[in-house]
């Protein structure tokens, strides 16, 4: 069971907006403004699209936005295209003795 | 361009040992803590590892802690993980990965793990 809790799937059609959460504790994403989210297509490496709760990496679109509320926080894809269909994680740093946590994964399908 | 290239992975007996490497380039590898982070089939990620830039600090997650060791070799810009006494829960895809601040921003393609008899 993953420390953090994400939906197991979400899906949109092409060009309408989703919204991914992701639940913790204040020992890790209410503690800390230290979120990531990741996309990870089947059978590829995990790719960075948000850091530090809202920022994105050089490359990665704007459609792609993060945001935190308490112990949520939400990544937010807009204009949904073919090529977003992936899987996304969560990350956060926790205060607990593994540093380092992750969402169980959410899996988006576009329509 | 960064790339992180894993190798080592394979099929190991419980109670067996298995030695992965991860070969860096494209950045100054000694400037960067390192990880490691797995992922079980069909499961989420888990965070296993990680190194200071200097070895001087090494962290883990409780479940490998004392079974498994990251280390670095600076000559030849790899980051290695020995696995010993290995469990069929350890059976994963482990992914080596740079760590940014309080992220991972680039990581490898992983190599396969399989804890089986």
């Amino acid at each position: 069971q993953s420390a953090l809790t994400q939906p197991a799937s979400v899906s949109g059609s092409p060009g309408q907006s989703i919204t991914i959460s992701c639940t913790g504790t204040s020992s890790d994403v209410g503690g800390y403004n230290y979120v990531s989210w990741y996309q990870q297509h089947p059978g590829k490496a995990p790719k960075l699209m948000i850091y530090d709760v809202s920022n994105r990496p050089s490359g990665v679109s704007n459609r792609f936005s993060g945001s935190k509320s308490g112990n949520t926080a939400s990544l937010t894809i807009s204009g949904l295209q073919a090529e977003d269909e992936a899987d996304y994680f969560c990350s956060s740093y926790s205060s607990r003795s593994t540093h380092w946590v992750f969402g169980g994964g959410t899996k988006l399908t576009v329509l | 361009e960064v790339q992180l290239v894993e190798s080592g992975g394979g099929l190991v007996q419980p109670g067996g040992s298995l030695r992965l490497s991860c070969a860096a380039s494209g950045f100054t590898f000694s400037s960067y803590w390192m990880s490691w982070v797995r992922q079980a089939p069909g499961k989420g990620l888990e965070w296993v590892a990680n190194i200071k830039q200097d070895g001087s600090e090494k962290y883990y997650v409780d479940s490998v802690r004392g079974r498994f060791t990251i280390s670095r070799d600076y000559a030849k810009n790899s980051l290695s993980l020995q696995m010993n006494s290995l469990r069929a829960e350890d059976t994963a895809v482990y992914y080596c990965a740079r760590d940014h601040g309080f992220t991972r921003d680039y990581w490898g393609q992983g190599t396969l793990v399989t804890v089986s008899s």
